[in-house]
């Protein structure tokens, strides 16, 4: 099974911060990338497919890079509505993975 | 679209129980379907998706042989049958319909149920 390790595992930012998550495939899963975003007791919502398309109806602050093994979500100018925990998804081959995910507080 | 979730609860160690996702919204059998679960303050797990035929079915390592998938398309159902489950399997369980229907390309969750609670106690 392909392991998505994601970094780090939690931060604190600021309104207005740049913020950038990282996630890293074992092998290379080409842009079979995705990024939700979940608040507590909420169901995840998606982000970004496919590496750096953004979802619609997701602010434009939020984007997605990264090809092969390598991706990052960054958020560009953090709002507090944007604190939650944030998950990398690979849906190359049928068995699809998460990273540990990314806990995002704002100070 | 909507999915939604029915049949957790409390359940003793060593026995079973079938969780449904009743999907309305879409052409339910046009589309591949999965489950996630969330142990209580951990991340999501992946576990198991179905071919929108039903034919096809990948499950996760650690729910092989214990778990098993099914989908009745002419009521928009999808069901997961729960076998001698432990206390590891306390989770909130999500069903997720994929974003295409396309058989190759990349794809997504989208959307989500909100869950239905298994505690093995």
């Amino acid at each position: 099974d392909i392991q998505m390790t994601q970094s780090p595992s939690s931060l604190s930012a600021s309104v207005g911060d740049r913020v950038i998550i990282t996630c890293r495939a074992s092998q290379s899963i080409t842009r079979h990338l995705n990024w939700y975003q979940q608040k507590p007791g909420k169901a995840p919502k998606p982000l970004i497919y496919a590496a750096s398309n953004l979802q619609s109806g997701v602010p434009p602050r939020f984007s997605g890079s990264g090809s092969g093994t390598d991706f990052t979500l960054t958020i560009r100018s953090l709002q507090p509505e944007d604190s939650a925990t944030y998950y990398c998804q690979q849906s190359y081959g049928p068995s699809w993975t998460f990273g540990q995910g990314t806990k995002v507080e704002i100070k | 679209v909507q999915l939604v979730e029915s049949g957790g609860g409390v359940v003793q160690p060593g026995r079973s129980l079938r969780l449904s996702c009743a999907v309305s919204g879409t052409s339910f059998s046009h589309y591949a379907m999965h489950w996630v679960r969330q142990a209580p303050g951990k991340g999501l797990e992946w576990l198991v998706v179905i071919s929108s035929d039903g034919t096809t079915k990948h499950y996760a390592d650690s729910v092989k042989g214990r778990f098993s998938v099914s989908r009745d398309n002419s009521n928009n159902t999808l069901f997961l049958l729960l076998n001698n489950l432990t206390a590891d399997d306390t989770a909130v369980y999500h069903c997720a319909k994929v974003a295409s229907r396309a058989l190759a390309g990349p794809n997504w969750f989208d959307p989500w149920g909100q869950g239905t609670l298994v505690l093995v106690s």
